[in-house]
């Protein structure tokens, strides 16, 4: 089972942040928070990983909770390209151990 | 940085008949992989992942095996397709040490008739 739970879907207006929450309250201290994204009939797309501290790159920003219990993706300024299901995952990394098992996601609609 | 084949891109196979879909990464040694499956509208299904040559953990019991028979080389089979076994494939891979994510391929998109 997965190890996340996030709202199944969210709206939001072009132009303006996006903000996609997860909750991942059992997550151990070595595991690694990631976010995909999946536009129809294309496989995931890798955004960005945290551990504890916060992450910026050029697709998104990643704050993660200081009991790390939770994060948020951030698209500082949707646009209509941004529509797709967004998972958040937990993963233990660079280990023998390595099953990565995804939610069902959050099927962001970014509206005109 | 890796890059993830998977061929074909297609397929269309009658019920009862063989399966054999191939991921081959480049760009990356030992990696860890992974297959996924995907039915019309859901989620993504781990299937099958491989820490090494060999190594196959299997999370489904299901019509389906997998095979590495090379380091680089992840083998998704089947005897005899179920119309259950229609889905989008994915095969993924990340370098078996550190927190690098998993990449995916385009995936094959098989539809059992």
């Amino acid at each position: 089972d997965a190890k996340t739970t996030q709202p199944p879907s969210m709206d939001c207006a072009e132009g303006r942040a996006a903000n996609l929450p997860c909750n991942h309250s059992t997550i151990s201290g070595n595991e690694y928070v990631y976010w995909y994204r999946q536009i129809h009939s294309q496989g995931p797309q890798y955004i960005i990983h945290g551990l504890k501290n916060n992450e910026t790159n050029e697709m998104a920003s990643l704050i993660i909770t200081e009991d790390r219990k939770s994060s948020t993706l951030i698209l500082p300024h949707a646009t209509l390209r941004d529509t797709a299901v967004y998972y958040c995952i937990v993963r233990v990394a660079g280990t023998s151990y390595d099953k990565v098992i995804f939610g069902p996601g959050t099927s962001l609609s970014v509206i005109p | 940085s890796q890059t993830i084949h998977q061929w074909p891109a297609t397929l269309v196979q009658p019920v009862g008949s063989p399966l054999s879909l191939e991921c081959t990464v480049e760009g990356t040694s030992n990696p860890n992989l992974y297959w996924y499956r995907q039915a019309a509208g859901r989620g993504l299904q781990l299937l099958f992942y491989s820490v090494g040559i060999g190594q196959i953990s299997s999370e489904v019991p299901q019509n389906l095996s997998a095979s590495r028979p090379q380091d680089r080389q992840f083998i998704l089979s089947s005897k005899k397709l179920l119309l259950s076994d229609s889905g989008f494939y994915l095969c993924a891979a990340t370098p078996g040490q550190g927190a690098s994510p998993l990449h995916f391929g385009n995936g094959t998109r098989l539809t059992v008739t």
